[in-house]
């Protein structure tokens, strides 16, 4: 149980254009997703929060017009980089976090990962 | 604000020798979590391993086990017969309990190659 898939795993597109890549919770439903960006041999840095139904919590530093992110169902989160640039390649992460039962804290499952190219 | 030390880059280990990665973390919090995950070159994130910071027995998953200092807020992890299998990056994390969307904080992780 407990897995998260992402799609697409890898996607290659032009400077300029918008790129969508989806989160979902397969056998559960996530009142939280958070969005991480990775680069080669560092550490997870998270973007923002998004909870269903409402709008994501970046975090500072992240351009919310940039990074557009809509948690519009219980299973399914979703990134759009707008207006790629090359400096936007990286890898992308998401986890997500259901809804508590009486633990103590939000367990987190992460998805496998978004590579993106920016040509 | 909570922090995540890690201050070892890159760690190299004989197979099925012991090796220990340390973490050292600050936070203000009484009540919280701490992890290690496992990114191998897969980068798909694996927890190893969840300890309770009201626990004062150490947590342990098979070859992994973790020696939990609350009071020199220390974590780390110890990985025994080291198998080729655990190359990966590992990063020690720390969520705070309280809060509905409390977010982990990473350390910047260790690059651990597990030699044949």
């Amino acid at each position: 149980g407990a897995v998260v898939s992402q799609h697409p795993s890898w996607v290659i597109c032009k400077s300029g254009t918008s790129v969508k890549i989806e989160c979902r919770s397969l056998d559960f439903q996530a009142t939280t997703m958070f969005w991480y960006r990775q680069f080669p041999k560092q550490s997870l840095m998270l973007m923002a929060t998004s909870n269903e139904g409402s709008k994501a919590t970046y975090e500072q530093g992240v351009e919310k017009d940039k990074f557009l992110i809509n948690h519009a169902s219980l299973t399914l989160s979703t990134l759009t980089v707008t207006s790629a640039h090359p400096e936007d390649s990286s890898f992308y992460i998401c986890s997500a976090a259901p809804l508590r039962t009486g633990g103590e804290y939000n367990e987190q499952f992460f998805g496998p990962g978004t590579r993106l190219t920016v040509l | 604000a909570q922090t995540v030390t890690q201050s070892q880059p890159e760690m190299s280990v004989q197979e099925a020798e012991t090796v220990t990665l340390s973490c050292t973390y600050d936070t203000s919090e009484n009540n919280y979590y701490l992890f290690w995950y496992k990114q191998p070159p897969s980068r798909q994130m694996i927890l190893v391993i969840r300890q309770e910071a009201y626990k004062q027995q150490n947590a342990t998953e098979n070859r992994f086990s973790v020696n939990f200092q609350k009071a020199a807020k220390s974590f780390s992890l110890k990985i025994s017969d080291s198998q080729l299998g655990d190359t990966a990056m590992y990063f020690c994390a720390f969520i705070p309990s309280t809060g509905a969307n409390s977010k982990l904080t990473f350390g910047k992780g260790i690059t651990l190659s597990v030699r044949p």
